[in-house]
């Protein structure tokens, strides 16, 4: 069975760094690019990045952009989001999600959340 | 960037009904587009993928058309499982972008 499985959410004060995960099984995870999707209560899915299967190719929303890194293990069928200089802004739900080829996401994980408040 | 506009943002129907939803793109994507259903509290469901292709398991009475910059989404016959939220995406290299979402409700 495919299924996709994050965690690393919590409650993170503004400016502060949290590091999500996603674990991957059931596919060639190597094979296929991944991306982090949230969504902030109450609103709609915003794409948040992007990353090629070998991992030399990345891409990121401009409300991330150099706040965020994500990154892939392949060895570990695992994919990362690396998040600083966190902002009440980014507070959402955080999903990973498989993309087949550069196109549509067929897969999806349950989510993450995470919240950024004082 | 490439902006998704969906219409309308709340459809109140009954089952039964048929319902059509659509999406506009700022700028032609030819049919990198998909449609995907999500109910409170749960992750997002792919339904139709390049614009018009059902994906295995979703309901024949889901369908989508369109090309260029105008899509839709139609459901043939509402059933009650078929209230959530609905979302158009593009797929554009390495760039993805959602409509704002529209959601069905019960009449």
């Amino acid at each position: 069975e495919v299924q996709l499985l994050e965690s690393g959410g919590g409650l993170v004060q503004p400016g502060g760094s949290l590091r999500l995960s996603c674990a991957a099984s059931g596919f060639t995870f190597i094979t296929n690019v991944m991306t982090w999707v949230r969504q902030a209560p109450g609103k709609g899915l915003e794409w948040v990045s992007g990353i090629s299967g070998s991992g030399h190719s990345t891409y990121y929303a401009d409300s991330v952009k150099g706040r965020f890194t994500i990154s892939r293990d392949n060895s570990k069928n695992t994919l990362y989001l690396q998040m600083n200089s966190l902002r009440a802004e980014d507070t959402a739900v955080y999903y990973c999600a498989k993309a087949v080829a550069v196109d549509y996401m067929d897969v999806w994980g349950k989510g993450t959340t995470v919240t950024v408040s004082s | 960037d490439i902006q998704m506009t969906q219409s309308p943002s709340t459809l109140s129907a009954s089952v039964g009904d048929r319902v059509t939803i659509t999406c506009r793109a700022s700028q032609g994507i030819s049919s990198a587009l998909a449609w995907y259903q999500q109910k409170p509290g749960k992750a997002p469901k792919l339904l139709i993928y390049k614009a018009s292709s059902l994906e295995s398991g979703v309901p024949s009475r889901f369908s989508g058309s369109g090309s260029g910059t105008e899509f839709t989404l139609t459901i043939s016959s509402l059933q009650p499982d078929d209230f959530a939220t609905y979302y158009c995406q593009q797929y554009n290299s390495y760039t993805w972008t959602f409509g704002q979402g529209t959601k069905v409700e019960i009449k």
